[in-house]
């Protein structure tokens, strides 16, 4: 079975500092896809970046970035110049490559952001 | 385009009593997922459709739990009755069928309280 990994409950960061949020994962699977989901304090759930498993390239959107670590099955979060906004809690999370395939989510960071 | 919506947002029940959950998905999403967090644990899948069918239900718990989605289009999660250990946040995501990059859009939750 897959199962996601984050050994981070709580981390807090500078404004306009960078931050590196960890997630490990299992699977025996080739085909996969990596996301890491923000939910912030009004409670709704977005996506914030995703990784392709065949694809060696990390995956950037804008300030955000990853790590993977194919094989360390290790897939960690960057958040350059962090603003107050990015205060939030964020989920990693996991699915086959297969289209309407479920997802495996990590246990969830809280990230504070302190001006 | 409206965005995957879940009412009530918050709802507080006594033990033994009933609720419905209900989830209107994105117009034109044939996946719909229910996934479920109890308080300061990992999103849990519950269940899957495709359309009207039932396409994997393996995490729903127990049967006092039935989810159904009338005409392939909203979905409702009933609990019956309620326990104390149902108390958590309940999420509904939607997403297209047949594309492998998609990724799952999300509903601001439902806070389910059992006192």
């Amino acid at each position: 079975a897959q199962t996601v990994t984050q050994s981070q409950p709580e981390m807090s960061v500078q404004e306009a500092e960078t931050v590196t949020l960890s997630c490990t994962y299992d699977t025996s699977e080739s085909d996969y896809y990596l996301f890491w989901y923000k939910q912030p304090p009004s409670r709704q759930m977005i996506l914030v970046i995703r990784q392709e498993a065949y694809k060696q390239q990390n995956a950037t959107e804008n300030r955000f970035s990853v790590n993977f670590q194919k094989a360390a099955k290790s897939f960690s979060l960057k958040i350059s110049d962090s603003q107050l906004g990015d205060a939030a809690m964020y989920f990693c999370a996991y699915r086959w490559g297969t289209s309407g395939s479920r997802l495996t989510f990590g246990e969830g960071t809280q990230l504070t952001v302190n001006p | 385009e409206a965005g995957v919506t879940q009412f009530p947002s918050h709802s507080v029940i006594e033990k033994g009593q009933t609720v419905t959950l209900r989830c209107d998905p994105i117009s034109g999403h044939d996946n719909l997922y229910w996934y479920r967090r109890v308080m300061g644990k990992e999103i849990k899948f519950l269940l899957h459709f495709v359309k009207e069918s039932k396409q994997d239900e393996s995490g729903m718990p127990n049967n006092r739990f039935l989810a159904e989605r009338t005409g392939g289009t909203y979905s409702t999660l009933k609990v019956q009755p309620a326990e104390l250990e149902d108390s958590g946040v309940y999420f509904c995501a939607s997403s297209p069928r047949g594309r492998r990059n998609t990724e799952a859009f999300f509903g601001q939750g439902t806070r389910l309280t059992v006192v």
